[in-house]
Formats: structure tokens, C-alpha cells, sequence
């Protein structure tokens, strides 16, 4: 069965500062991982997500993310964190007939 | 353009009440999926259809109900409602499975009492 794991639940950075949101999946053939924002009270929005190919993928906002089989990681990053980017965020792993299974989520929270 | 349209956005029922959370699409999207959002959970997968007529079971499906008539439409039903129904729950829709962005809705945030 897939999985997701991400390891932090909560993370605070000061505004401008760098960020790295870990995630780790587990699936059994070729994964298509998604990173996926939430603000509070809102649905989520994709940031961007990796199916093949180059393994360093943009997305929108500034982030990317780059997909290291070798350590089934899918790790969302930003050089510079805006004070708008405190929100939760949920990595994903996607099957067939659109069944995403999700982690649990990583708060982040941006010091001013 | 509308999108995923969930409604109503807030709900209490009473514990063995029924109720129907609604979702129409306006993209003419294939497949559509219920999740329900619970705190350090993450999303967890109700049901799905991949199209009109076509349902099946998620990780969490006892409880709950679907059915798809028509391709905008994805209706999920409480029949019983319980206290550990409370949830958010977000309705989803996708051209197609896997590799493609699936669009949510804003939720519906339901209290069972």
C-alpha cells in the first residue's frame, strides 16, 4: 500500500530565510507526488508535482521540489520564505482514478 | 469559472441524523473523490468514481454513501450520523487519475453533536 510520512509537524522560520519541508513516500512502481498548500479555512491548492523526468520540478510561488528515488524523498523547498507562506502543507502520493493518499501535514509558521 | 463547489460550508447535526454534502464541477472532469480532513491526519480517501455510474471504496468508506448520475455531480451521504463523523470534509475533482492536478473544493466543516 502507498504512503507518505512527513516528519515535521510544525515548522517556524524567520521571514527571507530558507525552508525545506521533508517528505518521504512509499509506492511500488513509478510515483506521481504532488506538494499541495492549505490556508486556513481554504481547500488546497497544487504547488506543483513530479511524474518524470527532470527530477527538479518548479511550481508556483517560488517553490520546487526535487524527487531523490534513492531515498524516496520529494522535499519542498523555497530560497526565501514571505510572510504569506505561513499555511500547512501536504505532501502527496497519487494512484489511479484520482486516490491521492496524503501525509499529515507540516504547519509552518513564519516569524516577521 | 466555478470550479468545485461544495455546499453548505458549515453543518451540526445530531448524532443518527442523515444529511447529503453536495459537490458539482463545472470542469467536465472524469473522476471526482471525496477526503474528509481530520487534525494530524492528514487527507484520508472516503470514495471516488471515475465516472458517471462508477463508485468505489477509499480507506475510509463505512459511514457514508455515493453515488454519481451524472458527470458534475458527486452527492456524499451521512445515512446515521455519529460523533466521530465530525470532520472537514473536501470534495475533489480531476480530468483524470494519477498524473493529473486534482482541484478541491473550499470544504464542508461538519459537527455532529
Amino acid at each position: 500500500a502507498q504512503s507518505v510520512t512527513q516528519p515535521d509537524i510544525h515548522i517556524t522560520v524567520s521571514e527571507g530565510a530558507s525552508l525545506e519541508l521533508r517528505c518521504n513516500y512509499s509506492y511500488g512502481a513509478t510515483p506521481y507526488l504532488f506538494w499541495y498548500v492549505q490556508s486556513p479555512g481554504q481547500g488546497l491548492q497544487l504547488l506543483l508535482k513530479y511524474f518524470s523526468g527532470d527530477t527538479l520540478v518548479q511550481g508556483i510561488k517560488g517553490f520546487e521540489a526535487e524527487f531523490k528515488r534513492s531515498q524516496s524523498s520529494f522535499n519542498l523547498r523555497k530560497p526565501s520564505v514571505h510572510w504569506s507562506d505561513a499555511a500547512e502543507y501536504f505532501c502527496a502520493v497519487g494512484g489511479g482514478g484520482n486516490k491521492l493518499t496524503f501525509g499529515t501535514g507540516t504547519q509552518l509558521k513564519v516569524e516577521l | 469559472n466555478a470550479g468545485v463547489t461544495q455546499t453548505p460550508k458549515f453543518q451540526v447535526l445530531k448524532t443518527g441524523q442523515s444529511m447529503t454534502l453536495q459537490c458539482a464541477q463545472d470542469m467536465n472532469h472524469e473522476y471526482m473523490s471525496w477526503y474528509r480532513q481530520d487534525p494530524g491526519m492528514g487527507l484520508r480517501l472516503i470514495h471516488y468514481s471515475v465516472g458517471a455510474g462508477i463508485t468505489d471504496q477509499g480507506e475510509v468508506p463505512n459511514g457514508y454513501n455515493v453515488s454519481r448520475s451524472t458527470t458534475e455531480d458527486f452527492p456524499l451521504r451521512l445515512l446515521s450520523a455519529a460523533p466521530s463523523q465530525t470532520s472537514v470534509y473536501f470534495c475533489a475533482s480531476s480530468r483524470q487519475g494519477g498524473d493529473t492536478e486534482a482541484f478541491f473544493g473550499q470544504g464542508t466543516r461538519l459537527t455532529v453533536v
